[in-house]
């Protein structure tokens, strides 16, 4: 049972760098969520998708970019890294019923120096 | 801005003892869910309240509803170093997309023996 699979786990990038992290569930959950979670702030939602070829901003969406080009998988781009976005990242995906379980993968510590 | 407000933030007890942790808001949540977080893990889902004045038990985790539905409270009796980790409130609110799923700060509980 994968549930949900973030690559990578860890990444060093360079101020102004680009990269794109990878988010994949198995469970054919039409939510997807892209958190960040930094010390005392608990997780801030970055962006959400309620279906395939649908976004939505969350709380805190400036730097990062997102597609959901297929239903199983949730792309999020950050296009010029600042060191303001070294975070842990998590991927989350769920049913639509309100109050249904939002699953989450292991998280994906991401440094920008 | 953080729509739901957790406290207390941090939470230090000896093995035995009782607590409570809260998380309000000024919004109404069509549902409230309760997470707890290990260190390099993903949150896993305890529990989820759904009605106004409800009340779950979970072995020795009491949640509970506010009539309003607009906070909740997690009661935990008789602590063991086991409870200890990072406990998240999350919710959807009636006001945004159901697809939202936004978290509290967080209480990290740290229980001795």
């Amino acid at each position: 049972n994968a549930g949900v699979t973030q690559t990578p786990k860890f990444r060093v990038l360079k101020t102004g760098q680009s990269m794109t992290l990878l988010c994949a569930q198995d469970m054919n959950h039409e939510y997807m969520y892209w958190y960040r979670q930094d010390p005392g702030m608990g997780l801030r939602l970055i962006h959400y998708s309620v279906g395939e070829g649908t976004t939505a901003k969350g709380e805190v969406p400036d730097g990062y970019n997102v597609s959901r080009l297929k239903k199983q998988n949730f792309l999020l781009g950050l296009e010029s890294a600042a060191p303001s976005q070294t975070s842990v990242y998590f991927c989350a995906s769920s049913y639509t019923k309100t109050g249904t379980e939002a699953f989450f993968g292991q998280g994906t510590r991401l440094t920008v120096v | 801005t953080q729509l739901l407000e957790q406290s207390p933030q941090f939470l230090s007890i000896q093995e035995g003892e009782n607590l409570t942790v809260y998380c309000n808001s000024s919004s109404v949540f069509s549902s409230l869910q309760w997470y707890r977080q290990e260190p390099g893990e993903g949150p896993v889902l305890l529990v989820t309240v759904v009605t106004g004045g409800e009340v779950k038990k979970l072995k020795r985790l009491t949640f509970q509803f506010g009539d309003a539905r607009k906070d909740s409270s997690l009661h935990i009796t008789a602590a063991q170093p086991g409870d200890t980790g990072l406990y998240l409130c999350a919710g959807r609110n009636y006001g945004g997309s159901q697809g939202n799923l936004i978290f509290g700060k967080g209480t990290k509980l740290s229980v001795k023996p």
